[in-house]
Order: structure tokens, then sequence, then C-alpha cells
């Protein structure tokens, strides 16, 4: 158990919907990052948050956005969704900005 | 800007037999390196971190600055390390945006 929590574990929806995925990090891990993992294609770095505040941003598409609350934990939030969204979304954290991440189970998205 | 590549995509092993996962990194610095593993697309666990210079499930990583290189190498590859492994880079230092940047993974099968 790495100690971060995303919720849900699996979501199916249909195209054009909105979906938000949860990440809790770690306790006291003030770093959160997005992942998107497609089957075809590897770990694609999104965004990344630092105790509430957007620090770096990936291949992010603009219907897709994110927060870090003041208890530290993120939202991601999918619109207008599509097929190709379909993959697995992992939250990771640590504690500042070195060092290793750890890594969640990773929501799996499945568009249809 | 910091980049990690692995150039192999897929790698097959007989049992026993010895496997090397290559991974180069372009970086101006000094950076933390990493090895992940994913089984099964399940969580992303840390296999190694170059400044621990330990030995898990019998992988070891050698930093190679001149050649920009951080190989991992097993002697004896088992059917239980059949999984993805990821290199990834982080700089060494706490910048505003920092980030660990992964590479496009490799997918390790070992045979019976």
């Amino acid at each position: 158990d790495s100690g971060v929590t995303q919720t849900p574990k699996h979501l199916i929806t249909a195209t054009g919907q909105r979906v938000t995925l949860r990440c809790s990090p770690r306790s006291g891990d003030l770093s959160v990052y997005w992942y998107q993992q497609s089957l075809d294609q590897g770990l694609q770095f999104l965004i990344q948050y630092y105790n509430g505040e957007e620090r770096a941003k990936g291949n992010i598409l603009e219907r897709f956005s994110a927060q870090q609350f003041p208890d530290l934990h993120s939202e991601l939030n999918l619109s207008s969704l599509e097929l190709g969204d379909s993959a697995l979304y992992f939250c990771a954290s640590r504690f500042r900005n070195t060092g290793e991440l750890f890594f969640g189970e990773g929501s799996r998205l499945t568009v249809l | 800007a910091q980049r990690v590549t692995q150039p192999e995509k897929l790698l097959s092993v007989f049992k026993g037999a010895p496997v090397e996962l290559k991974c180069n990194y372009s970086y101006s610095g000094s950076p933390e390196l990493f090895w992940y593993v994913q089984y099964s697309r399940q969580r992303l666990q840390l296999l190694l971190r170059h400044i621990s210079r330990e030995s898990i499930k019998g992988f070891t990583a050698d930093l190679n600055k001149g050649e920009t290189s951080f190989h991992l190498k097993k002697p004896f590859a088992q059917e239980e390390d059949s999984a993805m492994y990821y290199c990834a880079l982080s700089p060494p230092f706490e910048t505003s945006g920092s980030r660990l940047t992964f590479g496009e993974g490799t997918q390790l099968t070992v045979n019976p």
C-alpha cells in the first residue's frame, strides 16, 4: 500500500460526458502529480500541484482540468469525453519536489 | 530539457538468463534516477533509486555519468520478473515545477 488513494477504481461513461477523478496523497505529501496511461502509449504527464498551486503542466488537454484543495487532495476533471480518453489515470504524490513518487492504484476510465 | 530514453519497447528472455534493460537520459546536471516496475497494469512501484545503491529482487542499476545511462540488470531472470519497467529522472533539487520524467517503458517477458 503506497498510501495514495484514488477513487473511483473503475468508471464507465459515454462520449460527451464529464467525470471527476479524486486523489488523496500520502499524509504529509505536498506535491501531487497526474499521469495518463493509454494502451498504446506510456505514461503521459498531465499536471502537477504543489501545496495547492499548479506547478507544471504536461500534455493536458483543454477539456481536462485539475485542482488541489487546502486539505491537499486533488481532483482531475475530464469533460466532453471522447473514446480516446479511455485510459488508466494515475495520481502520485511526494513530499516536496524531489525524491521518490508514490503512486495510487489508478482510475480506469472507459468511454463508450 | 530533461529526457529519458528506453530504446527497447519489448524484451524477451528465458528464465535463468541475464537481463539488461537500457535507459539513457539527457539532463544538464546530476539528476536523481529511478526504476519503477508495473505488474499487469497495476500501480507503479519503485524498484530502485540510484542514490540508495541497493539491490532489490536481485536487480541492480549503475549510474554511468559519462554515458548518461542507468541500465537495469539482473543476472538470472525469473518468470515473476515479467512486467513493465520504467526509467525515470528528477532534478536533484527543489525547483518550481520539478517533475519526474518517465521513459516510454520496456515490457519484459521472462519465458519458462
